[in-house]
């Protein structure tokens, strides 16, 4: 069974720029989640979708967005990018339940100049 | 208070020691917990799961869960230096997959 995958793994951006990045859940997980982790804060929860609907959210400003298409692919957004948006940006994915474990793509990294 | 607690490390441990590794969780209604082991620049990879109270082993691993005193560690035996790294735990409440990780424990195992 092949793994999450997220596109591109490296992205260099300046600021006021925006960013889209892609994940692609493994097959037959419904559930994405999106995380943020940089050095200084570990790794911060963004959103997650499931069935197309954003079922939670972290406490991140409006500029972070994101969406799920029909076949559980998930894209976020960054706009008007900023310094401090350097990061790791993680996607994972799990089943349903509460009980189900996340699986972690190899995540996108983001640069900002 | 934070939703999970680790305490930062580095934890150094030799070679083929037993490395222990602890975390707290503030929600008592949480579900489900894991640990998940991050090297240096990649993603985290899941070590283990546990559901219940007590002990789960898989390997070099063990997973110990309290409910009551709302704490979950894991014991690494004879630990190598390819175990160096950072090791996150993580909670799940019975939200909808909205996990909380704590900020993760550095553990360095010295040849």
């Amino acid at each position: 069974k092949a793994g999450v995958t997220q596109t591109p793994r490296y992205l260099i951006k300046t600021r006021g720029q925006q960013v889209t990045l892609s994940c692609s859940p493994i097959s037959g997980h419904r559930s994405v989640s999106w995380y943020q982790q940089t050095p200084g804060q570990g790794l911060q929860f963004l959103f997650e979708y499931f069935s197309e609907t954003q079922r939670n959210k972290g406490n991140f400003p409006g500029r972070f967005s994101g969406r799920q298409f029909s076949n559980s692919r998930s894209e976020m957004n960054v706009s008007t990018l900023e310094l401090g948006d350097s990061a790791l940006y993680l996607c994972a994915s799990s089943g349903r339940d509460a009980t189900d474990t996340q699986y972690f793509g190899p995540g996108t990294r983001l640069t900002v100049l | 208070q934070k939703e999970v607690e680790q305490n930062s490390g580095p934890l150094s441990v030799p070679e083929g020691a037993i490395a222990s590794l602890n975390c707290t969780y503030s929600d008592r209604v949480s579900q489900s917990f894991f640990w998940y082991r991050q090297y240096s620049g990649k993603s985290p990879e899941l070590i283990m799961s546990i559901y219940s109270n007590g002990d789960k082993e898989d390997g070099r691993f063990t997973a110990q869960l309290n409910k009551a005193s709302q704490y979950v560690s894991l014991l690494i035996r004879d630990s190598q230096p390819s175990d160096s790294a950072t090791y996150l735990c993580a909670v799940n409440r019975n939200n909808f997959n909205k996990f909380y990780f704590g900020s993760g424990t550095k553990l360095n195992v010295k040849p």
